[in-house]
């Protein structure tokens, strides 16, 4: 069975702060996929990443970047210099093996960036 | 070059009425997933199908809910003698074959509210 974690309900930042979302995961299958997806307060799912089993190259795209280690089976998001706008909910999600077709989204994580 | 389209985004029905929910998926895609966002939670998978076929109903309640993918139109989720604890968003996914290794796009989501 699949798994995700996202430790932290909720974290409040004031904004141009460094803030890092958490995320564990737990599958038995040695290849598999995970994502992280914003949902503004608008409430669409906004794609963000999707990192391969094999991949383990750190990844950055502007003031986001994504840490993924095998090891402690995390990948882990950070949002450098935080802005208002960046308020949001953000799901880490795993894809994998015989459950290849669906996604296993965390409980979510919500980001409050205060001015 | 439309994503996946969802409606409507919002729907009102009583307690006992039918729901309807339609997605259309991404130009090139063939399978199409849906999840439910119950408030203030994060997204559980409920049924993933291709063109005629259901490949997993694992996560679908076994009683009043029910979903298709036709040869021809949208698919559709149908909930029936909708209750209050229907009421949630409702997202549609699509993605080409194994949708883990092209990613799946998401439509908007249908908020469905039971009265």
């Amino acid at each position: 069975a699949q798994k995700v974690t996202q430790a932290q309900t909720e974290i409040s930042v004031v904004e141009k702060e460094d803030v890092t979302l958490d995320c564990v995961y737990e599958t038995r299958d040695t290849t598999y996929y995970l994502f992280w997806y914003k949902q503004p307060p608008s409430g669409e799912l906004v794609f963000l990443i999707r990192r391969n089993s094999f991949d383990e190259q750190n990844e950055i795209s502007g003031r986001y970047s994504w840490n993924f280690q095998k090891s402690t089976s995390s990948f882990n998001f950070t949002i450098t210099a935080s802005q208002v706008v960046d308020s949001a909910v953000y799901f880490c999600a795993l894809s994998a093996g015989t459950s290849y077709g669906k996604l296993t989204f965390g409980q979510g994580t919500i980001l409050t960036v205060h001015p | 070059n439309a994503g996946v389209m969802q409606n409507p985004r919002h729907l009102v029905r009583r307690r006992g009425q039918e729901a309807r929910l339609r997605c259309s998926p991404m130009k090139g895609h063939s399978h199409v997933y849906w999840y439910r966002q119950l408030p203030e939670e994060g997204l559980k998978f409920m049924v993933y199908l291709q063109k005629e076929n259901i490949i997993d109903e694992s996560g679908m309640p076994k009683e009043r809910f029910s979903a298709e993918f036709p040869k021809e139109g949208p698919s559709i989720l149908r909930i029936q003698q909708v209750v209050r604890g229907d009421s949630a968003a409702y997202f549609c996914a699509s993605s080409q074959p194994s949708g883990g290794g092209y990613g799946y796009t998401f439509g908007s989501g249908t908020r469905l509210t039971v009265v």
